[in-house]
Parts: C-alpha cells; sequence; structure tokens
C-alpha cells in the first residue's frame, strides 16, 4: 500500500469548515483513497473514500486532485465532537467479501475550539 | 443494529499468562479482522476471518492466534504474555456488499504487568 504524509496537528473553529490534507504520491491507479477518524478512547470510525472522482455522504466530503497524488477531507461545519485523530489510508481493491488489513499511519489530531 | 461488541473492556494480565478477547460483529457481517494499537507502533493488522477461515496475517508471532465462530463471533488469543502486549486490541467487521467500510468495536484494552 502506498505511503501517506499528514500533518500532525490542526485547528478548527467550531462552526467553520475543517479540511485536512493528505499526500500520497505513490498511489497506483488501482489504490483507494480511505479516511477513518479516532476520537479518543474509542475504535476508529470509517467516513469516507474515493478512487478519483470527488465524494461526498452525511459526514464529509473527499476532493482528489487530478493527479491523484493528494486529497483533501472537508468537514464543512466542524463541531466539537469532530475532535478526533483523521487517518489517511491507501490501499487497494477489495475483492471476494474479505476485509482487508488497514495500515494507519500517525494521523492528524484536529482540535475543534469553541 | 447493535454495533461491533467487544468484551472484556478492560483486561489485566501478569506476564506468562494467556488471554482470550471475544468480538461479535454487526450481525449479517462476516468478515471480522483483529487489530493492534499501542502509541509508539499505531494500528497493526493482527488477522482476518471471513466464514470462520482465515483470509490474511499481519506479521505477528505465533503466540497471536484467532478463531471464527459459524456465527461469524470471533475469538482472539495471546499466549505467554509479555509486557510488550499491552495494547488497544481492536476488532472491525464489514458486511458482504460493503467491504470497504469497516466498523470497529470500542476494543479491549490490554494490561500485562
Amino acid at each position: 500500500d502506498a505511503k501517506t504524509t499528514q500533518p500532525p496537528s490542526m485547528d478548527c473553529a467550531e462552526g467553520r469548515a475543517a479540511n485536512l490534507p493528505c499526500n500520497h504520491s505513490t498511489i497506483s491507479g488501482n489504490e483507494y483513497v480511505y479516511w477513518y477518524r479516532q476520537i479518543h478512547s474509542q475504535g476508529p470510525q470509517y467516513i469516507i473514500h474515493g478512487l478519483k472522482n470527488n465524494e461526498t455522504n452525511e459526514m464529509a466530503s473527499l476532493i482528489i486532485t487530478e493527479d491523484r497524488k493528494s486529497s483533501t477531507l472537508i468537514l464543512p461545519h466542524a463541531t466539537l465532537r469532530d475532535t478526533a485523530v483523521y487517518y489517511c489510508i491507501v490501499r487497494g481493491v477489495n475483492s471476494g467479501g474479505s476485509n482487508y488489513k488497514l495500515t494507519f499511519g500517525k494521523g492528524t489530531l484536529l482540535t475543534v475550539n469553541p | 443494529k447493535a454495533g461491533v461488541t467487544q468484551t472484556p473492556r478492560y483486561l489485566i494480565k501478569t506476564r506468562g499468562q494467556q488471554v482470550t478477547l471475544s468480538c461479535s460483529p454487526i450481525s449479517g457481517h462476516r468478515s471480522v479482522s483483529w487489530y493492534q494499537q499501542t502509541p509508539g507502533q499505531g494500528l497493526q493488522f493482527l488477522f482476518e476471518y471471513f466464514s470462520e477461515t482465515q483470509r490474511n496475517k499481519g506479521n505477528f508471532p505465533g503466540r497471536f492466534s484467532g478463531r471464527q465462530f459459524s456465527n461469524s463471533r470471533s475469538e482472539m488469543n495471546v499466549s505467554t504474555l509479555e509486557l510488550g502486549d499491552s495494547a488497544l486490541y481492536l476488532c472491525a467487521s464489514s458486511a458482504w456488499d460493503r467491504v470497504d467500510e469497516q466498523f470497529f468495536g470500542p476494543g479491549t484494552r490490554l494490561t500485562v504487568l
């Protein structure tokens, strides 16, 4: 799986958009970009994933650059409960109904301030 | 629908002992993966089970083992515990048609003294 680089920490004001960057310059053509987050003392939580098109769900938006070497996770209106470590992961396509191992890096600690 | 549950939530053992951790996936999920999380190493993949078969295995010694039952519930066992085994052990499950979305349980915090 390709390596990812994220800033160690970021701050965001409550109610504002949080934009979390991720570099994955060695990503290969069949690898997806995934985002998970982990709130203190809880298990990781899936947020969103994408291949090359921008994706949006009820939690966040994922913007992937045209060359796919970087991406940005956007939380449109951050709340205090969004304070967590956010992990950007790149991995290959699953098949056959099987889970595939996730490898988390250090992630970005996002602190949402009141 | 209930989430992934893990028992026990906290466990204290001494070196040399063995431990068994349990995971109940979300109803209908057949894939279960186990991870170890420590401050120094981050989240590391242990193994994955699907329909009672181990599909993938991480780089952990043979002291770490697991199994999955016909109802998809899974257990992992660590024998001859070492101090370095102190960690948060996480279980994750996913559905057949949403394999990219893993749902994690709250974890079992194991402390080895």
